[in-house]
């Protein structure tokens, strides 16, 4: 199979703070991962992809400043929420595409419902 | 740009009525076509998908054909239960090679299946 896992599956923090949400490819190695924000009933944005060992690439309008993406080995990504506000309450979720075999489909983790007090 | 264009839902049908969650896309290349299903907290589920036109995806009993000259691929199953009540969401991934290959989303419909 092709199991991704998110970590926290919950979170609340308090305006001001940080959270780091971790991605992993459990039982192949990724390359590519990807970081999705779904706000209620509504659909999927792309918010970044994530390469190993090189820079993630944000998509227009999302702040790099804000939403740190380290993509530091093959099987794991971490997404920080830095200084979160309340606007930043969504369910993150992510996906990781395998490193190699030609296999290009995206697998998806659980999301990370995370809420800002 | 690309895009994929759902039928709003939601959705309501009984159980063992017939489905069908329309979608139709634009597209600059030869995109690959996927469903994607999301149950209630959880993350998505690949249901199915086709990658070159006329390929039908099947998987569950829910099928979707892929037809190029109406750019749709419209989700269908004969008899819906319960347990697939979910949010389905209908993407594209153009190119279909490439490093990127990102996915385009539709905005999902709500389906709700009663007993």
């Amino acid at each position: 199979g092709a199991v991704v896992s998110q970590h926290p599956s919950r979170v609340i923090c308090k305006s001001g703070t940080s959270v780091k949400i971790e991605c992993r490819s459990l039982d192949f190695q990724a390359t590519t991962m990807f970081w999705y924000r779904q706000f209620p009933k509504q659909s999927l944005m792309l918010m970044a992809t994530s390469n190993e060992g090189s820079k993630a690439t944000y998509e227009q309008g999302v702040e790099k400043d804000k939403f740190l993406i380290n993509h530091a080995s093959l099987t794991l990504s971490t997404l920080t929420v830095t200084s979160a506000h309340p606007e930043d309450s969504s369910f993150y979720i992510c996906s990781a595409r395998r490193a190699s075999g030609g296999d290009y489909e995206q697998y998806f983790g659980p999301g990370t419902r995370l809420t800002v007090t | 740009g690309d895009s994929v264009t759902q039928m709003e839902g939601p959705v309501t049908l009984s159980e063992e009525a017939f489905l069908t969650i329309n979608c139709t896309y634009t597209a600059t290349g030869y995109p690959s076509l996927f469903w994607y299903v999301q149950y209630p907290g959880e993350g998505l589920q690949l249901l199915l998908k086709a990658t070159k036109a006329d390929d039908k995806g099947s998987n569950k009993g829910f099928e979707a054909t892929y037809r190029k000259e109406t750019t749709s691929f419209h989700l269908e199953k004969g008899s819906v239960q319960v347990s697939d009540s979910a949010v389905y969401f209908c993407a594209l991934s153009d190119p279909p090679s490439g490093s990127a290959r990102q996915l385009t989303f539709g905005s999902g419909t709500q389906l709700t299946v009663l007993p």
